[in-house]
């Protein structure tokens, strides 16, 4: 069985401020994470993934990943944010040796003020 | 690349009618596309995945008679909303997937739907 968590509902963040968007996640064999982000009433986009590799994953708008095996998490990172980013981040994750479809958190809100 | 898109974006019915909602991958050919449903601040409800050509598989509790998916081709994916009601009123996404090492899905603008 896959799942996956995103333990914050909501993150506020100071324009400019890094910002990190929690995800930890559960599978039998080895994961494929991804991170998806939603706008106001538009469908989800994709941001970055991991599969195999280096465990820092480098996606769009200057966003990144760390994939940590022993914790079992693949959070979101950004160094400097902008008010832009705020959207709804949704992570998903995929057992490699399980059902080819993904399984998503519930969410979480980045709010970035300015 | 990779750009799905879907019509209507926004719909607005009468209760007992029914609304279809279609789905097409613009510049490539889905092996599969899967229907969500999202309430207001919450996550992804996934409804149904549907491979071309086959029939396709419902998530529990999702009513196949009323919500019905229709795969035709590699690019076109369709929901129809049967008689329809309020609670059905949501924001109603379709993603297509390709097969390969990641299955990375892309998904569609999502569809407003609501029924009065």
């Amino acid at each position: 069985a896959q799942s996956v968590a995103q333990p914050e509902d909501q993150v506020n963040v100071a324009e400019g401020n890094p910002l990190t968007v929690k995800c930890t996640y559960s599978v039998s064999g080895n994961p494929y994470l991804f991170w998806y982000v939603q706008y106001p009433n538009r469908g989800l986009q994709f941001l970055l993934k991991y599969i195999t590799g280096d465990n820092l994953v480098k996606g769009s708008y200057g966003f990144e990943a760390e994939f940590n095996k022993s914790q079992t998490s693949f959070h979101l990172k950004k160094p400097s944010a902008l008010v832009s980013d705020s959207a709804l981040y949704f992570c998903a994750v995929r057992d490699e040796g399980g059902s080819y479809i993904p399984t998503f958190g519930r969410g979480t809100s980045l709010i970035v003020h300015p | 690349g990779a750009v799905v898109s879907q019509h209507p974006s926004w719909v607005i019915c009468k209760s007992g009618t029914s609304v279809k909602i279609e789905c097409r991958s613009l510049d490539f050919q889905a092996t599969t596309m899967f229907w969500y449903r999202q309430f207001p601040k919450q996550s992804l409800m996934l409804m149904a995945t549907s491979n071309e050509g086959s029939k396709a598989t419902y998530e529990q509790g999702v009513e196949k008679d009323k919500f019905l998916i229709n795969h035709a081709s590699l690019t076109l994916s369709t929901l129809t909303v049967t008689s329809a009601h309020p609670e059905d009123s949501s924001f109603y996404i379709c993603s297509a997937g390709v097969a390969g090492l990641s299955y990375e899905q892309y998904f569609g603008p999502g569809t407003r739907l609501t029924v009065t």
